[in-house]
Formats: structure tokens, sequence, C-alpha cells
């Protein structure tokens, strides 16, 4: 069936670094735009970036910008989120997903990964 | 302060309708930009329930309805069921953002 699987969250110390992975199964991804968006506790949804099917451009919201990295690899039908510099405010559950359109509205979703700034 | 304003939580009793109103600007819902909807439960992922102002995913029972006018759009729920108890959000495009924005969401509880 459709999945998308998130990984590579963690406990990672203020200024610090991670890398997310976004593995889809049951279809393949270069069709689509994909978005990661994240909930920090307790707290709203929040767009954190976007990339096109063939990695031509991508967007960023303003609170990651310059820090996070959208990378993706259709060969591997996997989505990537580079984090770098994090902060405390970047606490979050981080989800990957599809959006079938421009502008993007998203559709098939993963579970989530957690990440955790602190020290 | 999310660039679309939702109301924190409306609630009702079972079988009455019930409306989340979703209120933007002119450089989101008001430039024409699409309005979108999810529904999260508690420890799960978002769900897409609306897309593209009213059109409702294969699944989606036809209590569920999106309307858009001007710079606000809005999800009714009729004949309101316990399984509803939700967060819904809502969701568009900002032109001077150039991003995707949300509503902060809004507690929906079936007394």
């Amino acid at each position: 069936q459709v999945q998308l699987v998130e990984s590579g969250g963690g406990l990672v110390k203020p200024g610090g670094s991670l890398r997310l992975s976004c593995e889809a199964s049951g279809f393949t991804i270069s069709g689509y735009s994909m978005n990661w968006i994240r909930q920090a506790p307790g707290k709203g949804l929040e767009w954190v970036s976007d990339i096109s099917g063939s990695s031509s451009y991508s967007n960023y919201a303003e609170s990651v910008k310059g820090r996070f990295t959208i990378s993706r690899d259709n060969a591997k039908n996997a989505l990537y989120l580079q984090m770098n510099s994090l902060r405390a405010e970047d606490t979050a559950v981080y989800y990957c997903a599809t959006a079938p359109i421009l502008p993007p509205y998203m559709d098939v979703w993963g579970k989530g990964t957690t990440v955790i700034v602190s020290s | 302060q999310s660039v679309l304003t939702q109301p924190p939580s409306v609630s009702g009793a079972p079988g009455q309708r019930v409306t989340i109103s979703c209120t933007g600007s002119s450089s989101n819902i008001g430039a024409g930009y699409d309005v979108h909807w999810y529904q999260q439960f508690p420890g799960t992922a978002p769900k897409l329930l609306i897309f593209g102002n009213r059109n409702r995913p294969s699944g989606v029972p036809d209590r569920f309805s999106g309307s858009k006018s001007g710079t606000s759009a809005s999800l009714a729920i009729t004949g309101l069921q316990a399984e509803d108890e939700a967060d819904y959000y809502c969701q568009s495009y900002d032109s001077s953002l150039s991003g995707v924005v949300f509503g902060g969401g809004t507690k929906l509880t079936v007394l």
C-alpha cells in the first residue's frame, strides 16, 4: 500500500546536526513534490520545506532557512532533511508528505519522527 | 501567531452541525489560493479531509464539507459523531511568504 516512513529522529544537543529520511513504498515519488511539516509538542502544524519532483526548486520556512536543506533521491524513492545548527525550538515531530499539485496540499503523510533538541 | 486564523475550540452535541472558520488575508486565501483541511487525532499524523476548498478525498464521509469566500474559508461537519472529536487544521499558500501556511488548529469537542 501507499506508505511514507520517516526515520533519523533522536536527541541532539543545541548546535548539533541531524539528517531525517523519508522512504516511500507502494508508489514512486518522482511525480510529486515532497514536503516536510513539523509539530512542536502541544502545538499546531508548521510547514518546514518543500522540493519539486525534479529537485529544480526548493522552498523553506523563514524559521529554518539557512540551517535546513531538503533533498531527494528519486532512484531510491526517498526524501531527506539535513538539519544543522539545531535549536531547542526545532524540537518537534517531523512529518514528510506528498503533494500532487502546486501550490501544494498534502495527500499522503508519514507517521512522523521525533526530534528533541536539548542539552 | 499563525498566518491563517482559526478558533481554538468548537463544540457540539451529537447530531448537530458545527462550522470551523479559517481567516486569511489578501496574500493567501484572498489571493485565490485554495484552502485545504486536515483532521488529526492525538498521537497520529494528520489526514487530508478537504482539498481544493470543497473536494473530499475518497473515503471521507459527505458529512464533511468545505467552502471559501473572499479571505475566509469554512469547514462544516453535519450529523456530528463522537468519532469526529479531533483537531482540525486549514492550510493554504501565501505569496508574500512564498510558502505553505497552516491555521493554528481547532479542537472539536463532541459533547
